[in-house]
């Protein structure tokens, strides 16, 4: 009964590094979220998808890239990490009715 | 564009009531929800209401939904110290083949003695 599960849950990059988080579900959801957290201004979406095979941007893509190619698994790269890329990663996901979502623990990353 | 309003922080005395308040921008709003964070912690999907009701009970969490003046409120009966966390307001609409959840910054409850 795992949910969604994010790893890794901690990483300190350093400036110019690459990196990928990683995002699955066991729950047969479509639809899957990346969020960022930052104090003070809530979560704001960075990508989603609504099935296999798809992407879309949220608000903040910038610096991000994403890639759905298994139904469970979303993934979230970050090709050369910036400061201003510290922050707290959630991914979520939903049957994508409007019933609410389901969180990952999230992963808290510094980039130095 | 969409935005949900609400406080940094509230303080309520342990076996008081907390009232969490959200205001929020889109009138085409289908469900709205309230979240809850504990610290090292996801969110995790506390309530939600449809858009075409204005009262929400669930044991000790009423919400209220003000539609005219787009104002959505959590009541917390009997607050106890494992309340204390950060609580999200949110609003969902449909758009393109999604929908979408707007949230707000969050009200960090703390509870004091």
């Amino acid at each position: 009964n795992a949910g969604v599960t994010q790893t890794p849950k901690f990483r300190v990059l350093k400036t110019g590094q690459s990196m990928t988080l990683l995002c699955a579900q066991d729950m047969n959801h479509e639809y899957m979220y990346w969020y960022r957290q930052d104090p003070g201004m809530g979560l704001r979406l960075i990508h989603y998808s609504v099935g296999e095979g798809t992407t879309a941007k949220g608000e903040v893509p910038d610096g991000y890239n994403v890639s759905r190619l298994k139904k469970q698994n979303f993934l979230l790269g970050l090709e050369s990490a910036a400061p201003s890329q510290t922050s707290v990663y959630f991914c979520a996901s939903s049957t994508g009715e409007d019933y609410g979502y389901t969180f990952g623990s999230g992963t808290r990353l510094t980039v130095v | 564009g969409e935005d949900v309003e609400q406080s940094l922080f509230l303080s309520v005395r342990e076996g008081d009531s907390s009232v969490i308040n959200c205001t929020y921008t889109d009138s085409s709003s289908t469900y709205l929800y309230w979240y809850k964070q504990e610290p090292g912690a996801g969110l995790q999907l506390l309530t939600y209401i449809f858009s075409n009701m204005d009262m929400k009970q669930d044991q000790r969490l009423t919400v209220l939904l003000n539609k005219k003046d787009k104002h959505l409120s959590l009541r917390i009966a009997d607050t106890q110290t494992g309340d204390s966390a950060i609580y999200f307001c949110a609003e969902s609409f449909s758009y393109s083949s999604a929908s979408k959840i707007i949230f707000g910054s969050g009200t960090r409850l703390s509870i004091r003695p």
